[in-house]
């Protein structure tokens, strides 16, 4: 079964480093077709796509965070990371990973999500 | 980037009674390979988002048939038949056919 589970730091100050991770089982996440993605949810507001990996490796930003985010995988260990520099307040939000096969972008497996707060 | 415009923004509804949430692209969602990448997700209070439907009105396994999606081009519609106490929550659309992937605002799902 396809499981994905975010961790990382809850707490940042304004101008550090965001650094979550999505730990995946059930599947490689090199294997053909599988694309993997973070997806942010400020509180009580909507969703807002961040970026995806694919299975090739390449990757796409959304090209309002594409100057602050970086998204890479571990092979070895199953998982793929999300950065985001120079935090503010207005990156606090629940992140979740995700995972789509084929095309369309159409996640059908989340994370549980991950509150990551940005106060001075 | 495609501007993903949902309506309306809460849907108060009567168990039993139909719900239906509209959901309008700035651009066309037909993909070059013919396709249209239009996908509805609920998301439960303190839950993670759920896949409904992916491309427009293929329903995902497990979910239930009173759930429907259709429309083309820039106009689409996520009906319930009959609205359960369990459908509480907040629908978004999202499109993937355009490289930014964008959502819908949310609909919220209330029962009156």
């Amino acid at each position: 079964q396809l499981q994905l589970e975010e961790s990382g730091p809850g707490l940042l100050k304004p101008s550090e480093t965001l650094s979550l991770t999505c730990a995946v089982s059930g599947v490689s996440i090199s294997r053909t077709s599988y694309h993997w993605g973070w997806i942010r949810q400020p509180p009580e507001k909507g969703l807002e796509w961040i970026g995806t990996i694919y299975y090739s490796g390449d990757t796409y930003y959304n090209p309002s965070l594409q100057s602050r985010v970086a998204i890479s995988r571990d092979t070895s260990k199953n998982q793929f990371s999300l950065r985001l520099n120079s935090v503010t307040a207005a990156d606090t939000a629940v992140y979740y990973c995700a995972t789509y096969y084929g095309s369309g972008s159409a996640f059908d497996h989340w994370g549980q999500g991950t509150l990551v707060s940005v106060s001075s | 980037d495609v501007v993903m415009t949902q309506s309306p923004l809460s849907l108060p509804v009567t168990l039993g009674q139909p719900a239906s949430i509209s959901c309008r692209s700035s651009q066309s969602l037909v993909y070059s390979d013919g396709n249209t990448y239009l996908t509805w997700f609920q998301q439960r209070p303190g839950q993670s988002p759920r896949r409904l439907i992916y491309q427009v009105s293929n329903r995902d396994s497990g979910v239930p048939d009173r759930f429907s999606g259709s429309g083309s081009g820039t106009d689409f519609t996520l009906k319930i038949s009959r609205v359960e106490a369990e459908d509480v929550g907040v629908y978004y659309c999202m499109q993937g056919t355009h490289r930014t992937l964008t959502f819908g605002g949310g609909t919220k799902v209330e029962i009156k």
